[in-house]
């Protein structure tokens, strides 16, 4: 059964202190792990997408990574306005998307 | 208008009330989605539709019925809905669904509250 987990559930930083999300997953051939951003009371924004294990992709503060397992969120000196809760989501043997609960980040000046 | 637009933003309906979720999606894609956000579960695909022509349906009640009358365009019917079914409801649009890059992009959602 396709499955993503996501790890923690909430973290709690001080601006300027890097950090990393993690995404778990379980798959039947790999075709695709998306990265979303989702503000409170607010669709999810689309942030990165990754296919093959040994990819990277980065946008300002954030680069996301994937293995064959795992896909990494690393948050570099990170600031308030990147709390949100981020979102991963495998594409899964259906097609569709399936998605973790989310990580719950909140960056304190 | 850019992107993907819902109405309403905020909805509070009786349990025997008939409303409806507007979607529009102004991206030229051909897949549009309904997803549910509950408070502490992941989002819950409800309706895909593939060039106008609903593809899935996650064994979701009879009382949500989707439209699609074209690729730019698509609601969410509700009728007798229950408590339980408060939550955030979701349209996405992505360029088709089984596109390679098959990034899919959210609208603000509708919060609906049922009493």
């Amino acid at each position: 059964e396709d499955q993503v987990t996501q790890s923690p559930e909430a973290l709690r930083l001080q601006e300027g202190e890097s950090s990393s999300l993690n995404c778990s997953y379980t798959v039947s051939g790999l075709r695709g792990l998306f990265w979303y951003r989702q503000d409170p009371g607010k669709g999810p924004e689309f942030l990165f997408t990754l296919y093959s294990a040994g990819e990277e992709k980065e946008k300002e503060r954030l680069k996301a990574t994937l293995t064959k397992k795992e896909s990494f969120l690393h948050i570099t000196a990170p600031k308030p306005e990147d709390s949100a809760t981020y979102l991963c989501a495998v594409r899964g043997s259906q097609g569709n998307l399936i998605f973790g609960k989310g990580t719950k980040l909140s960056v304190k000046p | 208008e850019t992107g993907v637009t819902q109405t309403p933003r905020h909805l509070v309906m009786g349990m025997t009330n008939k409303k409806s979720l507007k979607c529009e999606q102004h991206l030229g894609h051909n897949a549009m989605y309904w997803y549910k956000q509950s408070a502490k579960k992941p989002l819950e695909l409800m309706f895909v539709y593939n060039f106008k022509e609903q593809t899935e349906n996650n064994s979701v009640p009879s009382r949500f019925s989707p439209e699609c009358p074209n690729s730019s365009h698509l609601f969410l019917h509700l009728h007798t809905l229950q408590p339980e079914d408060s939550a955030l409801y979701l349209c996405a649009s992505s360029q088709d669904k089984s596109a390679r890059y098959g990034e899919q992009f959210f609208g603000p959602g509708t919060r609906l509250t049922v009493l």
